[in-house]
């Protein structure tokens, strides 16, 4: 969906470095997501965000953390980036009470 | 803890087959529920999805699922599959005492042989 933004796309990087994902939408929603997608583990939810003020903890958080700098931002760290969290990395939002998610192209992340 | 089961992995078919992709879920309450697809190198895009009222849900390119209660089930269908139609398709699941958050199955690869 065009409406939401990863950046990078495609990111390599080493062992114990620190990185940022980050995440932004035109959608207007006030929850944003982030999950991981391994092979055959499906997607599975790091941190989500219901407002500015409002973090979260997923299924998988340790090892992450997030920031939510506004309503169109969510920004994801990985503080000392370690092999297993080689994935792709989905950014989604979504509001209301009959909620549908909407999801991001995604960020390819290797750790060597 | 919820949980999500697409038990077909990998599935093969020849044009012109019928679909049909299982998912099964364990919360008893109430549930939203959703197809996701994800073309190669693409997004997660939305097929269909179901709130309430009928159970049998149409979505976008000739997909329908039918939620059956007593089955704990969602399974997508589709009469007539075409090439086009390989990827790999999720099914997702939301509960409300879940704090809203998706839960989703570990995915059903779908390769369509022209």
């Amino acid at each position: 969906d065009a409406d939401v933004t990863q950046t990078p796309r495609n990111r390599i990087t080493k062992t114990g470095k620190r990185i940022m994902l980050e995440c932004s939408q035109t959608k207007g929603h006030d929850r944003m997501y982030w999950y991981r997608q391994d092979p055959g583990l499906g997607l599975r939810l790091i941190y989500y965000s219901f407002d500015v003020k409002d973090i979260n903890k997923g299924e998988i958080s340790d090892g992450y953390s997030v920031s939510r700098q506004a309503q169109a931002k969510f920004s994801l760290s990985l503080e000392s980036a370690i092999p297993n969290q080689t994935a792709l990395y989905f950014c989604a939002t979504g509001t209301g009470s009959r909620e549908t998610q909407y999801f991001g192209p995604g960020t390819r992340l290797l750790v060597l | 803890a919820q949980s999500v089961s697409q038990h077909n992995h990998h599935v093969i078919l020849s044009e012109a087959a019928s679909l049909e992709l299982g998912c099964n879920y364990s919360y008893g309450g109430t549930v939203n529920l959703f197809w996701y697809v994800q073309y190669p190198g693409q997004h997660l895009q939305l097929l269909l999805k179901y709130f309430s009222g009928d159970p049998l849900v149409k979505g976008i390119k000739g997909f329908e699922a039918e939620f059956i209660k007593s089955k704990f089930s969602f399974n997508l269908r589709k009469p007539s599959v075409q090439w086009s139609d390989t990827a790999e398709y999720f099914c997702a699941v939301r509960n409300s005492g879940s704090a809203r958050q998706l839960t989703f199955g570990s995915g059903t690869q779908l390769t369509v042989l022209p």
